[in-house]
């Protein structure tokens, strides 16, 4: 059965240091979607991404974030200068409507 | 756009039935329930998006309210593998979803 991966499982990353998360959607999926996870918090919409662009995202998401997707199967996370609140799961989901997302497993970002 | 979901914990025995409330003073266009294991991601469970819709998963089921402010997710006769946190998650406009703040199930044998 087709799943997401999301690359590194953990990340381990100074202060102010710039990241790079990765991860691959399942393959006939259109729609994108980024989350964070705090330590035994709710899960946190950061943004969605369908036809190249970003259809929505949170307060959270400022101008430290962007989202790419580079090739045809790549969907990446960058945080251009990390912050100790940064500290999180982060997982990617997609979904062939807006109805239904499908997570992968997470990266675990350590800033320290 | 704050769901609120109860109960916050649930421990019941082996074989019992549970039922897991969500509810938000805003519309949802869809709701979806999910099931989160420590360390891993949420996996889908039910996904609703007709008002007054009523699904089923094996022992799973669930309805989205009739306003589409609501929803309930029923896991009957339930096994030691049921334990997780369950989440509602409600989509918004344009691909927003939220999520709400969960609800840790322990089952004992």
């Amino acid at each position: 059965e087709p799943e997401v991966t999301q690359t590194p499982s953990h990340q381990v990353t100074q202060m102010g240091q710039e990241v790079i998360l990765r991860c691959v959607p399942i393959s006939n999926h259109l729609y994108f979607y980024w989350y964070r996870q705090i330590l035994g918090q709710k899960v946190e919409f950061l943004v969605s991404f369908y036809n190249n662009e970003i259809s929505e995202k949170s307060e959270i998401f400022d101008d430290q974030f962007s989202v790419e997707r580079p090739d045809g199967s790549n969907f990446t996370l960058k945080i251009r200068s990390t912050k100790l609140e940064d500290s999180a799961m982060y997982f990617c989901a997609s979904g062939t409507s807006d109805y239904e997302q499908y997570f992968g497993p997470g990266t675990r970002l350590t800033v320290t | 756009q704050l769901l609120e979901q109860s109960p916050q914990f649930l421990s019941i025995q082996e074989g019992e039935n549970l039922t897991v409330y969500c509810n938000s003073s805003s519309v949802f266009s869809s709701l979806q329930w999910y099931r989160q294991e420590p360390g891993e991601g949420p996996v889908l469970l039910i996904a609703l998006y007709k008002a007054g819709e009523l699904t089923s998963n094996g022992r799973l089921t669930a309805q989205f309210g009739i306003t589409r402010k609501d929803s309930f997710l029923n896991i009957s006769a339930s096994i030691p593998s049921d334990v997780g946190i369950y989440f509602c998650a409600g989509g918004y406009n344009n691909n927003d979803m939220r999520f709400g703040a969960g609800t840790r199930l322990t089952v004992k044998p």
